[in-house]
């Protein structure tokens, strides 16, 4: 089937506005995750969905940023009051089981691009 | 925490040449994965190859072969008959194996290898 998908590719928005990413997983795939690249590094964990439930959240670096999985499908990372310092490539995973499957691969989307201007 | 680090910022190799990126990494866990992911400039996270920890056997994947050494933490990729396709940013990962873990993946800071025709 298809890969996991990520809108939009790029998004430009401007300090202190609302943006939302979203990730399509791989149909049937119950673990989802959200990982910000910033330029230069590797990808550093932000959240994980269980189904519906996020699971880990402790990579998210302060409240304005929060993220849902309302149906156990699609997921929506979503940042207030954007600042410069959250620009990076926001990247997406998912994998069949996730808990209990730690031999599972993580399959990557192609990441969302945000500048904050 | 786990740390995984990437002493190599960038690496050339002629095409057809072997080239061998680097990666050590830290932790106190016996049970462990580690990967090495390939990112090409349209940013998806592409897997080369895993290693389960408990499995001394070094994995291969075609052309790719890793040298495992767990009591160095020790976990480089040799890419063997280099071809032009393979230049990219290569991410070495660390992914706990506990079962209670959310397998998120800790990555390094990455290897850019570009190959020269």
């Amino acid at each position: 089937g298809a890969g996991v998908s990520q809108t939009p590719s790029n998004k430009v928005t401007e300090k202190g506005k609302y943006v939302e990413l979203r990730c399509d997983p791989i149909s049937g795939h119950t673990a989802l995750y959200w990982y910000r690249q910033s330029l230069g590094q590797g990808p550093e964990f932000l959240i994980y969905f269980q189904g519906t439930g996020a699971a880990d959240d402790s990579g998210l670096p302060n409240d304005r940023f929060f993220a849902v999985r309302p149906e156990g499908s699609v997921s929506t990372l979503k940042i207030q009051r954007t600042e410069r310092g959250d620009s990076a490539v926001y990247l997406c995973a998912s994998s069949l089981r996730g808990r209990g499957q730690a031999q599972e691969t993580q399959y990557f989307g192609p990441g969302t691009r945000l500048l904050v201007l | 925490a786990q740390t995984v680090t990437q002493s190599q910022p960038e690496m050339s190799v002629q095409e057809a040449e072997t080239v061998t990126l680097s990666c050590t990494y830290d932790t106190s866990e016996s049970d462990y994965y580690l990967f090495w992911y390939k990112q090409p400039p349209s940013r998806q996270m592409i897997l080369v190859i895993r290693q389960e920890a408990y499995k001394q056997q070094n994995a291969t994947e075609n052309r790719f072969s890793v040298n495992f050494q767990k009591a160095a933490k020790s976990f480089s990729l040799k890419i063997s008959d280099s071809q032009l396709g393979d230049a990219a940013m290569y991410f070495c990962a660390y992914r706990s194996a506990t079962t209670s873990g959310t397998y998120k993946y800790i990555f390094g800071t990455g290897t850019r290898l570009k190959v020269l025709a």
